[in-house]
């Protein structure tokens, strides 16, 4: 099974700055099956990137992924309100296991 | 637009099954997985396994093998997901996920695999004797 570690495990920011989240697989994720998501309190997690970089449908510009093989980031360029929450990555590359990392706190400073 | 709608909340009592249904409207339903996502109380996402209907055979992570059966009806576009022996442990909300429609860069039809873009609303899991 592959581990995904995310860091960090919190982040504090003001809105305007720009996030950085890792995402670390235990081992490479074939052809960047990586996707990356966003959870606010009460609601299901939403897709924002899959395929490591490819935007989901309606997701604003200001969201980016990006890497491969075990090292994978997701960039939120200048941060607005709605987007401090709980982000996931999560690796689809093997269908017999499918796993999440543990999730990266964005938090307003 | 693909529309997934969970049954209701459920309260358990430890040792007992619960039976979770997904009913799927819009899009084409036996080509593409449904998966099992549940989270437990302020915890993280896991996958626990899922099925695609077409070929109805499910593939389960191995933490829940033995204690999850995933199964699927064409015929109302319904998926399930059963969890026996349940323990305290197992309170959480579960979620149905399904991967996107084919697009001209991507698809995931007929595989397990795929990121979800669609989710249920979940549906709360309470154990409790």
């Amino acid at each position: 099974e592959i581990v995904l570690t995310q860091s960090p495990g919190t982040l504090s920011l003001s809105p305007g700055e720009r996030a950085t989240l890792s995402c670390r697989a235990s081992q490479s994720v074939s052809s960047s099956y990586l996707a990356w998501y966003q959870q606010k309190p009460g609601q299901a997690p939403r897709l924002l990137i899959y395929g490591a970089s490819s935007r989901a449908t309606g997701i604003p510009d200001r969201f980016s992924g990006s890497g491969s093989g075990t090292d994978f980031t997701l960039t939120i360029s200048r941060l607005e309100p709605e987007d401090f929450a709980v982000y996931y990555c999560q690796q689809y590359g093997s269908s017999s296991s499918i796993t999440f990392g543990q999730g990266t706190r964005l938090e307003i400073k | 637009q693909v529309q997934l709608v969970q049954s209701g909340a459920e309260v358990k009592k430890p040792g007992s099954s619960v039976k979770v249904s997904c009913k799927a409207s819009g899009g084409t339903f036996s080509s593409y997985a449904i998966s099992w996502v549940r989270q437990a109380p302020g915890q993280g996402l896991e996958w626990m396994g899922g099925i695609i209907p077409i070929f109805g055979t499910a593939n389960y992570a191995q933490k829940f093998q033995g204690r999850v059966t995933i199964t699927a009806d064409e015929s109302t576009s319904t998926a399930y997901m059963e969890l026996s022996s349940l323990r305290s442990e197992d309170t959480a909300v579960y979620y149905c996920a399904r991967p996107p429609d084919c697009s001209s860069t991507s698809c995931y039809a007929g595989t397990l695999g795929g990121p979800f873009d669609y989710w249920g609303q979940g549906t709360l899991v309470t154990v409790s004797s």
